[in-house]
């Protein structure tokens, strides 16, 4: 099965920061990365898809990139609203497996 | 607007069995893939069922539960089920449903419920 390995497990950054955040799958994938900001006791919420493409409502400084193995999420200014954990989701086949996850708290 | 609302899990002793619902509303349920993921206590999300939204209704599982989970679907009733059998310690975690953004099960997840909490001790 693929595997999907996230980095940082956890990042502190100042307001305003730009933040990145790797994924990366073990064998390639194409775009079928998706991309869930969970916040602290809430539900995932889909933030990206295909890669690369922004889900309605979700603020621009958020944008994702990368196709085969390597893909990055970043938030081009980091928000006190934006603490929260991130993972990415390989789904061109089952397993659907999720990455680890980032936790992004505020310096 | 999108709503997915989970049973209520409970207690469940090692060994026993437990049947999630999800009920769906705000789309039309029958188009598309419907999934059931899982997080324990402090830790990740981790994929457990997806089910597709073609004739056959195919039905895909994460290694750590085959054979004792299963996934089905009730187009009529706008629901989603898992029925858990053989449930052990390491199965304890909120269960969330989650509607796919298309009829194959090979795509992001773009509306999840609230979760529900399955806790598996003696």
């Amino acid at each position: 099965d693929i595997q999907m390995t996230q980095s940082p497990s956890s990042l502190s950054a100042s307001v305003g920061d730009r933040v990145t955040i790797t994924c990366r799958a073990s064998q390639g994938i194409s775009n079928y990365l998706a991309w869930y900001q969970q916040k602290p006791g809430k539900v995932p919420k889909l933030l990206i898809n295909a890669a690369s493409t922004l889900q309605s409502g979700v603020p621009s400084r958020f944008s994702g990139s990368g196709s085969g193995t390597d893909f990055t999420l970043t938030i081009s200014s980091l928000q006190p609203e934006d603490v929260a954990i991130y993972y990415c989701q390989k789904y061109n086949s089952a397993p659907l497996t999720f990455g680890g996850g980032t936790k992004v708290e505020i310096k | 607007e999108v709503h997915l609302l989970e049973s209520e899990g409970g207690l469940v002793q090692p060994g026993g069995s437990l049947r999630l619902s999800c009920a769906a509303s705000g789309f039309t349920f029958s188009n598309y893939a419907m999934n059931w993921v899982r997080q324990a206590p402090g830790k990740g999300l981790e994929w457990v069922s997806s089910i597709s939204s073609d004739s056959s209704d195919t039905t895909y599982y994460a290694d750590s539960v085959k054979g004792r989970f299963t996934i089905s679907r009730d187009n009529s009733k706008n629901t989603l089920y898992l029925q858990m059998n053989s449930l052990r310690a390491e199965d304890t975690a909120v269960y969330y449903c989650a509607k796919a953004r298309s009829a194959s099960y090979n795509s992001a997840l773009n509306y999840w419920g609230q979760g529900t909490l399955v806790t598996v001790s003696s």
